[in-house]
């Protein structure tokens, strides 16, 4: 596509339900990148794609969260049993190159109540 | 570890007031540094880059230049408008390779007509 598609936009959970949250790059991007924009906070990494080369999960808070990746493109974060600390703004970006910088989603606002 | 400081913000102007957003940075090896914008509602956008010491990104009257010796990154523009009003986001990419972006934690600009 034209650009990275994150979906929902918006996302509210009650606490201990499990969210799914996609991200759809651009076509043609091999690396894609999971971030999370908490309130008043930055960016904090949480994990990495790059071809047919495994994850980087180093990122990853808790095993609550995992992501995977299908067919090199499609991807998608998830939550399990949610909890009030998960709200935040989750991000996904793609790059074609590492010397570039990322092209990011719009983000899913996930709300747990 | 490599990181990014910011100015902490939130940070309010009057339209065609000057701007200066400090960030300085700790690296290891040798890094790319970044400016991203994000506007209300929406994504991360680049907005400028530069890639070794003493080059200057620029983008839409804003300027940044790479300082080795002040480990600084400071974003600049001479007169804002109205529309500048975002948050924006320095990073670095620790070395060419590198696979993940280091993010700031973000400076929220207001300028008032």
């Amino acid at each position: 596509g034209a650009g990275v598609s994150q979906s929902p936009s918006n996302k509210v959970t009650e606490k201990g339900k499990d969210v799914e949250l996609r991200c759809d790059p651009i076509s043609g991007h091999t690396a894609l990148y999971w971030y999370r924009q908490s309130l008043g906070q930055g960016l904090e990494f949480l994990i990495y794609f790059q071809g047919n080369s495994a994850p980087d999960k180093s990122g990853l808070p808790s095993d609550r969260f995992s992501a995977e990746r299908t067919g090199g493109s499609v991807s998608t974060l998830t939550i399990q049993r949610t909890q009030q600390e998960d709200s935040a703004v989750y991000l996904c970006a793609s790059s074609l190159v590492y010397r570039g910088g990322y092209t990011f989603g719009s983000g899913t606002r996930l709300t747990v109540v | 570890g490599d990181s990014v400081t910011q100015m902490e913000g939130p940070v309010t102007l009057s339209e065609e007031a000057c701007l200066t957003i400090n960030c300085t940075y700790t690296a290891t090896g040798y890094p790319s540094l970044f400016w991203y914008v994000q506007y209300p509602g929406e994504g991360l956008q680049l907005l400028l880059k530069a890639t070794k010491a003493d080059d200057k990104g620029s983008n839409k009257g804003f300027e940044a230049t790479y300082r080795k010796e002040t480990t600084s990154f400071h974003l600049e523009k001479g007169s804002v408008q109205v529309s500048d009003s975002a948050v924006y986001f320095c990073a670095l990419r620790p070395f060419q390779g590198a696979q993940k972006l280091v993010f700031g934690q973000g400076t929220r600009l207001t300028i008032n007509p």
